[in-house]
């Protein structure tokens, strides 16, 4: 069946230091979208991707969505304490009409 | 705009007891989810409605599991008999429609003991 895999499933970064999570679909998707939840909270949306090989920016982050609509990245620049959370991809499974999550990156920024 | 209202935020229960989770979407979105947070998890489809019908119940355990979208706006999903492994926030999010942003509730977290 449908799998959205994501890595690494924890990442300790001291403030400042980049920050990359990488999510891979076994099948390819009509689009990607990422997600933050901050620790006791609920998934925010961050940005949709939809075109292959699409790069979007939105100040330290960028998102990327690979040539083949199967993988995605998103990447923090210069980490600060409020990057704290998890960060979920979902992507968006035309044949089955839903947003698969992947299981999450948490990531912590030590100050 | 307001945004998902659900309740109850907090609830414990033993094991064989019922609970039933209520969420109200934003107003004129027409696609509604229950999603299943386990701890250290993603969330998990439960169940969707596209207005009052119902798009995809695959992962629902339909044995003790059910939802309803009587009117096309507001849900209700309840667990009859709960068990321990029902342990999770409940997350209800709602969509203008097909695969736009998800606007997620605070979540209702279930403790069965």
């Amino acid at each position: 069946g449908q799998q959205v895999m994501q890595i690494p499933q924890y990442q300790h970064v001291q403030e400042g230091e980049d920050f990359t999570t990488y999510c891979n679909s076994s099948t390819t998707l009509s689009n990607i979208q990422w997600y933050k939840q901050r620790p006791g909270g609920h998934p925010v949306f961050l940005i949709q991707l939809v075109k292959s090989g699409e790069v979007k920016k939105q100040k330290r982050l960028t998102f990327q969505f690979g040539e083949a609509k199967k993988n995605s990245s998103l990447h923090i620049t210069a980490t600060q304490t409020t990057d704290v959370g998890t960060y979920f991809c979902a992507g968006w499974e035309r044949n089955f009409n839903k947003f698969y999550f992947g299981s999450g990156t948490k990531l912590n920024v030590k100050p | 705009e307001a945004g998902v209202a659900q309740s109850p935020r907090y609830k414990i229960i033993e094991k064989r007891q019922s609970v039933a989770f209520w969420c109200n979407p934003i107003s004129g979105h027409a696609t509604l989810y229950w999603y299943q947070q386990i701890l250290g998890q993603g969330p998990k489809l439960l169940i969707q409605f596209q207005n009052n019908g119902v798009v995809d119940d695959s992962q629902l355990p339909k044995d003790r599991f059910s939802a309803e979208r009587l009117k096309g706006v507001d849900s209700t999903l309840k667990i009859q008999p709960a068990k321990l492994e029902d342990s999770a926030v409940y997350l209800c999010a709602s969509s203008r429609g097909g695969t736009g942003e998800l606007f997620f509730g605070e979540g209702s977290r279930l403790t069965v003991l």
